[in-house]
């Protein structure tokens, strides 16, 4: 299995809601990573857990609050999102931190009302 | 700071014939570079790897080749097909600190048949 798995694939919510974005991988991997993207733009990293320990935050804002439960889970806990917001979200994986190939999943489409 | 330029932007092509995608940046301490291929609205996958020691990685219709010295990397498509159509984009790993890739943004290819 070398697959990362995301969910829900598309996401609309409002200013108010709390939402949480799901991230899966079986590869026995011990990084995983968040990642935003905008149309037409490059991925920007937002998190990164090494050994289910936070190890990088690109001083996110609050209002994104990562979990780690376990090594094959990453989720991505969203509250009083803003418009802006609304982006692409990837999850990705590797053996290792930044040292080894990345294998990202097919994100979730977020749309903040 | 690592800075990565990726030239063209955007190429539009017939089927058949070979392509040269290229890939610049500024800090040549990497410890790897990646190139990752992005259908819209979908995760990336990546396609070859290549160590900072190596010179080239070969996949098929696919050449990456690494010249540290003066940071630069070009991707060759051999006899592109429509398939082929996606956003191409480059991502180097700085050695030292976090290892975390920097993107560049992106070529987006189109292949006419």
């Amino acid at each position: 299995d070398t697959e990362v798995t995301q969910t829900p694939k598309h996401l609309v919510m409002g200013m108010t809601n709390k939402k949480s974005l799901k991230c899966e991988q079986h590869m026995g991997h011990r990084a995983m990573y968040w990642y935003k993207q905008k149309a037409k733009k490059p991925p920007e990293l937002m998190f990164v857990y090494s050994y289910e320990k936070l190890s990088i935050n690109e001083s996110v804002p609050s209002r994104f609050s990562p979990e780690c439960p376990n090594s094959s889970l990453l989720n991505l806990h969203l509250h009083a999102l803003q418009p802006e917001d609304s982006a692409l979200y990837l999850c990705a994986s590797s053996q290792a931190q930044g040292a080894e190939k990345l294998f990202f999943g097919s994100g979730t489409q977020l749309s903040v009302l | 700071k690592q800075e990565v330029t990726q030239i063209p932007a955007a190429l539009s092509v017939p089927e058949g014939e070979n392509l040269v995608l290229n890939c610049s940046f500024t800090d040549s301490a990497i410890y790897n570079l990646q190139w990752f291929r992005q259908d819209p609205g979908k995760g990336l996958t990546s396609l070859l790897l290549i160590q900072s020691s190596q010179r080239e990685q070969t996949s098929g219709r696919l050449n990456a080749s690494l010249d540290k010295s003066s940071g630069r990397s070009t991707l060759y498509i051999a006899a592109s097909q429509p398939g082929d159509s996606a956003t191409y984009l480059c991502a180097v790993s700085a050695s030292g600190g976090s290892y975390i890739p920097t993107f560049g943004r992106g070529t987006s290819l189109i292949v006419h048949p």
